[in-house]
């Protein structure tokens, strides 16, 4: 069964601390996605990678960066965890053009809060 | 540019009541459409979709037709049940050479027993 796994379903960090999530496909898929999800805003998209070592900023990428070192595996960080980043966190991955048929998988999301 | 509108929520309906939940779209060309279910506290999961003007595309009792005259594609069941309880998103794919999909905001499904 194809998958994107995140490795946390659940995080708390304190306010200052760097924080990785981790997001990985087995789908060898080209284009992997970071999205926000927070009540009444919808999915935000934070930024994206259309395959190793290249990203693009999506709608709300301040105060977040991400690393795609090898192409199954699509890290973000945020630099110096703010309460105002508490959040669901979903990462996706598509192949390389999904909008044909194929659409996004998804993550089961990692729910992160910063106190 | 491409764009999603969604039926505004929540919505509240019965165990067994027909439901409908709208969804409109802006697009060039012949997108794809694909609508997505999240249940609480997971991440979203395909639950249908349709590549062409008149598919219909269906999948555990919803279905949807791409209506390209009216520029719709809205979700339809005939008859909830409590485990349908979740948010439903509407999504469009360009048939270009966008690498990303387009959502609308979500609507929030509750079904009482």
């Amino acid at each position: 069964d194809v998958k994107v796994t995140q490795s946390s379903r659940y995080l708390v960090k304190r306010t200052g601390e760097k924080v990785f999530l981790e997001c990985v496909q087995d789908m060898d898929h080209e284009n992997m996605f970071w999205y926000r999800q927070d009540p009444g805003l919808g999915l935000r998209l934070i930024y994206f990678s259309y395959d190793v070592k290249m990203k693009e900023k999506g709608d709300i990428p301040e105060g977040y960066s991400v690393s795609r070192e090898k192409k199954e595996r699509f890290s973000l960080i945020l630099e110096s965890a703010s309460t105002n980043q508490t959040s669901m966190y979903l990462c996706a991955s598509s192949p390389q053009l999904p909008g044909t048929d194929y659409g996004y998988t998804f993550g089961s999301g990692t729910r992160l809060t910063v106190v | 540019g491409n764009s999603v509108t969604q039926m505004e929520g929540p919505v509240t309906l019965s165990e067994e009541a027909f439901l409908t939940i709208n969804c409109t779209y802006t697009a060039t060309g012949y997108p794809s459409l694909f609508w997505y279910v999240q249940y609480p506290g997971e991440g979203l999961q395909l639950l249908l979709k349709a590549t062409k003007a008149d598919d219909k595309g269906s999948n555990k009792g919803f279905e949807a037709t791409y209506r390209k005259e009216t520029t719709s594609f809205h979700l339809e069941k005939g008859s909830v049940q409590v485990s349908d309880s979740a948010v439903y998103f509407c999504a469009l794919g360009s048939s270009g050479s966008a690498r990303q999909l387009t959502f609308g905001s979500g609507t929030q499904l509750t079904v009482l027993p």
